[in-house]
């Protein structure tokens, strides 16, 4: 029973472009979301957060966006850059204590 | 500051044997998670621990369990491990508020390989 899913298993991009990295859920109590960044050999990197009482948070070059109808999340990275390659997971938690993963998108940015 | 650490980093154990795995959480951080990640597959809620009391299991085995020291450290212990049981176990820490823990900060994680 996945209740957060990635269904891009991977992703290719040039560099400066827009990379658009999305997921589903389906539990419409999740209100608390988070997206990592996973390199290989190395643990799950915090990125960015939005809660449920928004739509859009921004940091630098990534936005997240929550389309909470939908229960639709994307995560967006303008300009894409080669060091942005990597395994991006998004999590889900109704609680803030137990985070539901998504099985990850492989994103490649080609120089 | 050091970041989350955890021990070891890889080991190779047997089906039947019993591992520890161990991990240290930012300094300052009270809340401890363990998280299971198969291959091809996101990380998996395995315990949240926070000031030494479970507050949350995920769907495993009774032969999963886990203890938090009152340094914030924490163990997670496997027995009669599974071919299944080969995975990365990863450990979070993360502050905690009023609200629940907030974003979780995991460390590398050890590479469990069943045999």
């Amino acid at each position: 029973d996945q209740q957060v899913k990635q269904n891009s298993p991977s992703l290719s991009v040039q560099e400066g472009r827009i990379s658009i990295l999305n997921c589903d859920y389906t539990n419409s109590m999740f209100d608390y979301f988070l997206w990592y960044k996973k390199y290989p050999a190395e643990g799950p990197t915090f990125l960015i957060s939005i809660s449920s009482i928004k739509d859009k948070n921004e940091d630098g070059r990534f936005t997240v966006f929550l389309n909470k109808s939908a229960k639709h999340l994307s995560l967006h990275i303008v300009p894409s850059q080669p060091g942005d390659s990597a395994v991006y997971f998004c999590a889900a938690s109704d609680n803030f204590n137990k985070f539901y993963f998504g099985s990850g998108t492989k994103l490649n940015v080609k120089p | 500051d050091a970041g989350v650490t955890q021990s070891p980093t890889h080991l190779i154990k047997t089906r039947g044997q019993q591992v520890t795995l161990r991990c240290s959480p930012i300094s300052g951080h009270k809340s401890v998670s363990w998280y299971q990640q198969v291959l091809g597959q996101g990380p998996q809620f395995i315990f949240q621990y926070y000031e030494k009391e479970e507050r949350g299991r995920g769907n495993f085995p009774d032969r999963f369990s886990a203890r938090q020291f009152p340094n914030y450290s924490s163990e997670l212990n496997v027995n009669a491990l599974l071919l299944g049981d080969s995975a990365l176990y990863l450990c979070a820490s993360s502050l905690v508020s009023l609200l629940g823990t907030g974003e979780l900060f995991f460390g590398e994680g050890s590479r469990l390989t069943v045999l």
